[in-house]
């Protein structure tokens, strides 16, 4: 079946500091990809869309400079968490549809835990 | 704004018994439905989904869905219970009268513990 793999698995970084995050389609195309927060007990919270050679689009109350996406190409797209405070510790996932148009079947990363010391 | 219900944090069940894992949703229009489990270290997979046709929609590893519109819910269940599926499951859901394609609201996830 579809993969998509998400890089580092974890991280731990200073305040201040910048941090990417990478999550590949690595058998399939994804013009769109999916970036999720989640919180403890809380649902999986969208945050933006990443759209393959355009500007992602933001959800609200989602700060774009803070959370930079880039989707280079058709099966990579990256996610950083720009000058990483405390409060934006938290796990991070990303996900790709298979078929495009309805996201009837989604695929995950594995999830990034990031902790800003 | 559609939105999504998960009303157990937790649900215990004894191995061998049916479960079942409760989901309401709120949306403007006919939703889109969907039920995703989450192992440990593992990311999110699908498990099955309602988009029209029969209200009892059947997936993966055994596990059913049923489509109830007039109490808008979508409660998963599972007629034999394994020590396996002990998860965390999420429901999601999709407005399809939103303008913007592809969005996707999750509940906040409900932890199935299998009791052997």
């Amino acid at each position: 079946g579809a993969v998509v793999s998400q890089h580092p698995s974890w991280v731990i970084c200073k305040s201040g500091t910048s941090v990417k995050i990478e999550c590949r389609s690595l058998d399939f195309q994804a013009t769109t990809m999916f970036w999720y927060r989640q919180f403890p007990k809380q649902s999986l919270m969208l945050m933006a869309t990443s759209n393959e050679g355009s500007k992602a689009t933001y959800e609200q109350g989602v700060e774009k400079d803070k959370f930079l996406i880039n989707h280079a190409s058709l099966t990579l797209s990256t996610l950083t968490v720009t000058s990483a405070h405390p409060e934006d510790s938290s796990f991070y996932i990303c996900s790709a549809p298979l078929v495009k148009g309805v996201n009837e079947k989604l695929f995950f990363g594995s999830g990034t835990q990031l902790s800003v010391l | 704004a559609q939105s999504v219900a998960q009303p157990e944090d937790q649900v215990n069940v004894a191995e061998g018994n049916p479960l079942t894992v409760k989901c309401t949703y709120s949306v403007s229009g006919n939703p889109y439905l969907f039920w995703y489990v989450q192992y440990p270290n593992r990311g999110l997979q699908f498990l099955l989904k309602y988009i029209t046709g029969d209200n009892l929609v059947k997936g993966s590893y055994g596990f059913e869905a049923e489509f109830n519109k007039s109490q808008t819910s979508f409660h998963l269940k599972k007629p034999s219970a394994l020590v396996s599926d002990s998860a965390l499951y999420f429901c999601a859901v999709r407005d399809t009268t939103m303008n913007r394609d592809d969005k996707i609201i999750f509940g906040k996830g409900t932890r199935l513990h299998i009791l052997p």
